[in-house]
């Protein structure tokens, strides 16, 4: 299958820094990633789509200032957490798909973000 | 609204045996279906996925079968072995809404030896 990477897989961070966790799709171009946030023991929860060269789409409930998404090329999607709190601890992971609306997303390996 | 259910948490079954996991769904705009493999700390890995022409496909060990009328859909694992032991997680998706994949909350499989 398609390989998508992740950067760093875990990062500790003092409360009020931002933070930037990285996305790459390695064999493949992505026109459409995905951002996801796992608490503990709990389901994958979309937060934003991430599509090439446009503004990214959130989803009800996430803020978008807070959790800001650049899709600059069709093999990167940088997610960066901005002004970090404690609350915003938890593992971050993205998904890439390969084609259209029906194709199979890829998912990194997951970002362990801990905010002290 | 939970739109994908899994409505069983854990799953204990022994080495060999057939491992059937299940989800329901509600929205009928959903026209594709997944199934994903996740260890603690990781991210998920692409199992086998079904389209909702179809109600059966078959890869390897693994088979999912949809039932579009009662919007179900399991996952058979024939044989299980002890390597199978992890969090699967269905998720579906509408062509029509983007793509984007909306997970169940998970069903941790146990295959023991």
């Amino acid at each position: 299958g398609a390989v998508v990477s992740q950067h760093p897989s875990w990062v500790i961070c003092k409360s009020g820094t931002s933070v930037k966790i990285e996305c790459r799709s390695l064999d493949f171009q992505a026109t459409t990633m995905f951002w996801y946030r796992q608490f503990p023991k709990q389901s994958l929860m979309l937060m934003a789509t991430s599509n090439e060269g446009s503004k990214a789409t959130y989803e009800q409930g996430v803020e978008k200032d807070k959790f800001l998404i650049n899709h600059a090329s069709l093999t990167l999607s940088t997610l960066t957490v901005t002004s970090a709190h404690p609350e915003d601890s938890s593992f971050y992971i993205c998904s890439a798909r390969v084609g259209g609306g029906g194709d199979t997303q890829y998912f990194g390996p997951g970002t362990r973000l801990t905010v002290l | 609204d939970q739109q994908v259910k899994q409505n069983s948490p854990s799953l204990s079954v022994q080495e060999g045996r057939i491992s059937i996991l299940n989800c329901d769904y509600t929205n009928s705009m959903f026209d594709y279906f997944l199934w994903y493999k996740k260890y603690p700390a990781e991210g998920p890995t692409f199992l086998i996925s079904i389209s909702s022409i179809k109600d059966k496909n078959e890869d390897g060990r693994f088979t999912v079968f949809l039932n579009k009328s009662a919007k179900h859909l399991s996952l058979h694992i024939v044989p299980s072995q002890p390597g199978d032991s992890a969090v699967y997680f269905c998720a579906a998706s509408a062509h029509n809404q983007g793509g984007k994949l909306i997970f169940g909350q998970g069903t941790e499989l146990s295959v023991k030896p």
